[in-house]
């Protein structure tokens, strides 16, 4: 069984300061781990992925994430924060041959001026 | 390319009402998912489906129907709506290990 715990489910942080987001996974198999955004009123959009390759991976927008396979980490975090990264964050796994994926329950961040 | 469509962007029901949830993909994806998103509970799978033909449930599948007749559609159908079926639907499909996520159809049965 897969699931994905997501610490914080409300984020503050003040524009310029550095993000960081929390991830942390359960999976029997090698996993892979997406971090997605969802901006109010709008579908998810996928920021980056870990797919078994490199272990600090970069998104769009500034973002990046590194899979820790001892600490079953895949934290998220930008260097400085900007006010259009507002919006609700969620953390993913799915098994490398698996059909579903397993979605944490989201962490909202709130970037203060 | 559209990517993935929902319609409709909004709905209401009242208890025991039917409805269909339309969603298509213009990218040829095979595989298909139905989530449905509760304020603090994230997503969860209600159906999947990886071809034409084949449907699978997810974690959440009670009270919804679903059909893939074509690689482009996948309707989700409740039958019976009821009150703990209030939520917001998301369809995405996927290519590989990345899904497309549609707008999302909000639903509340009152």
């Amino acid at each position: 069984a897969q699931s994905v715990t997501q610490l914080g489910s409300h984020v503050s942080v003040s524009e310029g300061a550095l993000v960081l987001l929390r991830c942390n996974y359960s999976s029997s198999v090698p996993p892979y781990l997406f971090w997605y955004v969802q901006y109010p009123n709008q579908g998810l959009q996928l920021l980056l992925k870990y797919t078994s390759a490199a272990t600090l991976v970069k998104g769009i927008n500034g973002f990046e994430a590194e899979f820790k396979k001892s600490e079953t980490s895949f934290h998220l975090t930008k260097p400085s924060a900007h006010m259009s990264d507002a919006a609700e964050y969620f953390c993913a796994v799915s098994e490398f041959t698996g059909n579903q994926f397993y979605f944490g329950t989201g962490t909202s961040l709130t970037v203060i001026p | 390319n559209a990517g993935v469509t929902q319609t409709p962007k909004f709905r209401i029901l009242k208890i025991g009402q039917s409805m269909t949830l339309q969603c298509t993909q213009d990218m040829n994806h095979n595989y298909m998912y139905w989530y449905r998103q509760d304020p603090g509970m994230g997503l969860k799978l209600i159906y999947y489906s990886v071809g034409a033909g084949i449907t699978d449930k997810g974690e959440v599948p009670n009270g919804y129907n679903v059909s893939r007749s074509t690689t482009e559609d996948f309707p989700l159908r409740l039958e019976l709506a009821a009150p703990s079926q209030t939520s917001v639907y998301f369809c995405a499909s996927r290519l590989q290990e990345t899904q497309y996520f549609g707008p999302g159809t909000r639903l509340l049965v009152l």
